[in-house]
């Protein structure tokens, strides 16, 4: 856990077209790298997350990379829908702070 | 239905009473989270608790309190103690992986708290 930054707040893409949400985090002991999507009034549902020990995990249209090295992490949509239009959080924990810290999440609206 | 339910959705209360919000779960989760989320912060932990009558502070505890009595249930009192209490605050909970929550986090639907 401790100290995760998300990027950017706000994205904006055209129907079709790829986004990236990029989060960094301060503690090298995280061994655990959740993505939640959160729409309007509702709870945040996981949509994927990664351990340490990989780099790379993919499910159909959304894919997260995790670079130990760099400490961060990114979710990728391609192909995105309407549907994905929400508020995106990138989440970390494990190691020295075994809470789950959250990003302060992205606001995605994918235009028709 | 297995899952996590927040009670209520919605919740009106006037400056200087206390309030508890209520969290069921059916999940046989051992661990359970109240988190609170306000515009542009993300979402914040207040308190945690990993096991049945243990309960641990988060980073925003003050004016908040909790109890852990079943392990279905995981109440949040937000006091008069608490100086801007009006968010909007969500419940989770998870099995305990190894080295705590590095399993999957399910939340509530979340309660809507405005103070006036």
């Amino acid at each position: 856990g401790e100290n995760v930054e998300q990027h950017p707040s706000t994205l904006s893409v055209q129907e079709g077209d790829s986004a990236v949400i990029k989060c960094t985090y301060s503690d090298s002991a995280s061994n655990y790298f959740p993505w939640y999507k959160q729409e309007l009034g509702k709870g945040p549902q996981l949509i994927i997350d990664i351990r340490s020990n990989v780099g790379e995990k993919k499910d159909q249209r959304i894919a997260v990379t995790l670079n130990k090295t760099a400490k961060h992490f990114s979710l990728h949509i391609t192909e995105t829908q309407p549907e994905d239009s929400a508020v995106y959080f990138c989440a970390n924990s494990g190691g020295s702070n075994y809470k789950l810290t959250f990003g302060k999440g992205t606001l995605l609206t994918v235009n028709p | 239905d297995g899952g996590i339910t927040q009670s209520p959705k919605y919740l009106f209360r006037k400056e200087g009473q206390n309030v508890t919000l209520s969290c069921e779960q059916n999940l046989n989760h051992d661990a359970m989270y109240w988190y609170r989320q306000d515009p542009g912060q993300g979402l914040r932990l207040i308190y945690y608790s990993q096991i049945v009558n243990d309960f641990q502070k988060g980073d925003i505890a003050e004016g908040y309190s909790v109890s852990r009595e079943k392990k279905e249930s995981f109440p949040l009192t937000v006091t008069s103690a608490q100086k801007n209490p009006t968010a909007f605050y969500l419940c989770a909970s998870s099995t305990r992986g190894t080295g705590w929550i590095n399993t999957e986090a399910f939340f509530g639907q979340g309660t809507r708290l405005t103070v006036v």
